[in-house]
C-alpha cells in the first residue's frame, strides 16, 4: 500500500517563475492538505482540498493556489515565485475531513528560489 | 486564536536516559492533539494522538504522551532513548469537530549522545 507519493522530490526555481507540485494521496483517503516548512520551523498551513474544492485557507496569498482532481490527486501552484517561498512543500492526505481521521504526510518537495 | 508551543528548541539527552519533551496548546476548547517525528530530509510520522479518554496515550517506538488540561500540555515521554531517536519532533493541534487543519509548533531537535 503506497502512502502519500510527492513529486518531484527537490527543484530550483528562479524569482518570479512559477512552479507546480504534485501530490497521490495514501490509497483510499479523498482528502489533501499542502503545508509550507520553512527551514527551523514547523509546517504551515496553506489549504485543504476534498470533493475537489478549496475548503480551507491558511493565511497564504493568493500567489498559491490548487487543484485536486477526480482520482484525489492534488496540485500545488505558486506564481511569482519569492526568495522566501523556499521551502519544504507537504502533502497530506487523510479520509474525509474530520479532524477524527489520522492525516498520513508525504517525503515533501524540496523548493529552492534563487 | 489555536496555537502550539514547544519551549525547547534543542535538546540532548545521552543514549539509555528518559526524555520529556514539552508541549503547550491554546485553545478554548479541548483540542485534538499529535506528536509527530520528522527524520533529516524526510516527512512526518505519526507518534501518537489525543482525542479523547484516558489522558496516557501510548505511541510507536516507545513514546507516550499526557494530556493534562490543567497546564495546557501534551508532553512527550520516553523512558529509554535509542540513538535511531535522534530526530525533530513536532507537537500539533486541530480543533475537535471541524476539519483536520494541524497547527504545528516550531518543534524540538533531539540530539542522542553515545
Amino acid at each position: 500500500d503506497a502512502g502519500v507519493t510527492q513529486s518531484p522530490t527537490h527543484l530550483i526555481k528562479t524569482r518570479g517563475q512559477q512552479v507546480t507540485l504534485r501530490c497521490s494521496p495514501k490509497s483510499g483517503h479523498d482528502t489533501v492538505s499542502w503545508y509550507q516548512q520553512a527551514l527551523g520551523q514547523g509546517p504551515q498551513f496553506i489549504f485543504q482540498y476534498y470533493e475537489e474544492e478549496e475548503r480551507q485557507r491558511g493565511n497564504f496569498p493568493d500567489r498559491f493556489s490548487g487543484h485536486q482532481f477526480p482520482n484525489y490527486s492534488s496540485e500545488l501552484n505558486v506564481n511569482a515565485l519569492l526568495l522566501g517561498d523556499s521551502a519544504l512543500y507537504l502533502c497530506a492526505s487523510s479520509f474525509r475531513q474530520g479532524s477524527g481521521n489520522t492525516i498520513y504526510f508525504g517525503e515533501g518537495s524540496w523548493l529552492t528560489v534563487v | 486564536a489555536q496555537s502550539v508551543t514547544q519551549p525547547d528548541i534543542h535538546i540532548t539527552v545521552s543514549e539509555g536516559a528518559s526524555l520529556e519533551l514539552r508541549c503547550n496548546y491554546s485553545y478554548g476548547a479541548t483540542p485534538y492533539l499529535f506528536w509527530y517525528v520528522q527524520s533529516p530530509g524526510q516527512g512526518l510520522q505519526l507518534l501518537l494522538k489525543y482525542f479523547s479518554g484516558d489522558t496516557l496515550v501510548q505511541g510507536i517506538k516507545g513514546f507516550e504522551a499526557e494530556f493534562k488540561r490543567s497546564q495546557s500540555s501534551f508532553n512527550l515521554r520516553k523512558p529509554s532513548v535509542h540513538w535511531s531517536d535522534a530526530a525533530e519532533y513536532f507537537c500539533a493541534s486541530s480543533k475537535s469537530g471541524a476539519t483536520n487543519k494541524l497547527i504545528f509548533g516550531t518543534g524540538t531537535l533531539l540530539a542522542v549522545q553515545p
